[in-house]
């Protein structure tokens, strides 16, 4: 089994902060890294996919690096606001079709 | 858009109930997945499907079978339905054969076994 980890865990930050987290993942076999994000009641929605080293992605407020070499991948959420809090999800995806999810980190933004 | 449905947002079952989760994608997807999340876990895999009537242990598949019997429906059953089989039952699909291939998710079942 994979080992895909995510930190923190959970995170409260102010309406306006700027905040990241991380996601790290085996280096080897790398094929793809997804993230997505899963607000409350609602279904997990896909976010962004990178497969290249170095990609870089960016959706409004929210951006995402990819590191393969090192096998980290990190979030950005520029001037959070409360609409952001949900659990992020980074999904490590090999040769193989399987994607293997990290523990999540729990984002609560305070108005 | 593409859209899954699961048949239940809650369920509440006793010890010994034979369950059934139902899941639903709309896009012709090939694939399909079942996964059960709990807290601090993340998303784990218990089994998937590539084809209609086709099946694949994932990695948690004890204590469960699954049924694919069309092509846009695909069940997840558990015989005798145990307490340490309370969590979060999420459904996905997807298009194989691209690097970017993406699965799309059902809105959730939380299962309570009593």
């Amino acid at each position: 089994i994979l080992n895909v980890e995510q930190s923190p865990q959970s995170l409260h930050v102010q309406e306006g902060d700027s905040t990241n987290f991380t996601c790290s993942f085996p280096s080897s076999n790398f094929y793809a890294l997804h993230w997505y994000r899963w607000e409350t009641a609602k279904s997990p929605e896909a976010l962004f996919v990178m497969t290249l080293n170095g990609d870089e992605k960016k959706k409004g407020r929210i951006s995402a690096t990819l590191n393969t070499k090192e096998g980290y991948s990190y979030l950005y959420i520029k001037g959070s606001q409360p609409e952001d809090s949900a659990t992020y999800l980074c999904a490590f995806r090999n040769a193989g079709n399987m994607l293997t999810f990290g523990g999540g980190t729990r984002l609560m933004v305070k108005p | 858009d593409v859209k899954v449905t699961q048949s239940s947002r809650y369920l509440v079952k006793r010890t010994g109930e034979k369950v059934f989760l139902e899941c639903v994608q709309d896009m012709d997807h090939e694939n399909m997945f079942w996964y059960r999340q709990d807290p601090g876990l993340g998303l784990r895999l218990i089994y998937f499907s590539y084809d209609v009537k086709m099946k694949e242990k994932g990695d948690i598949p004890e204590g469960y079978s699954v049924s694919r019997e069309k092509k846009e429906r695909f069940s997840l059953i558990l015989e005798s339905a145990s307490t340490n089989q309370t969590s979060m039952y999420l459904c996905a699909s997807s298009m194989p054969g691209s690097l970017t291939e993406t699965q799309y998710f059902g809105p959730g079942t939380r299962l309570l076994v009593l």
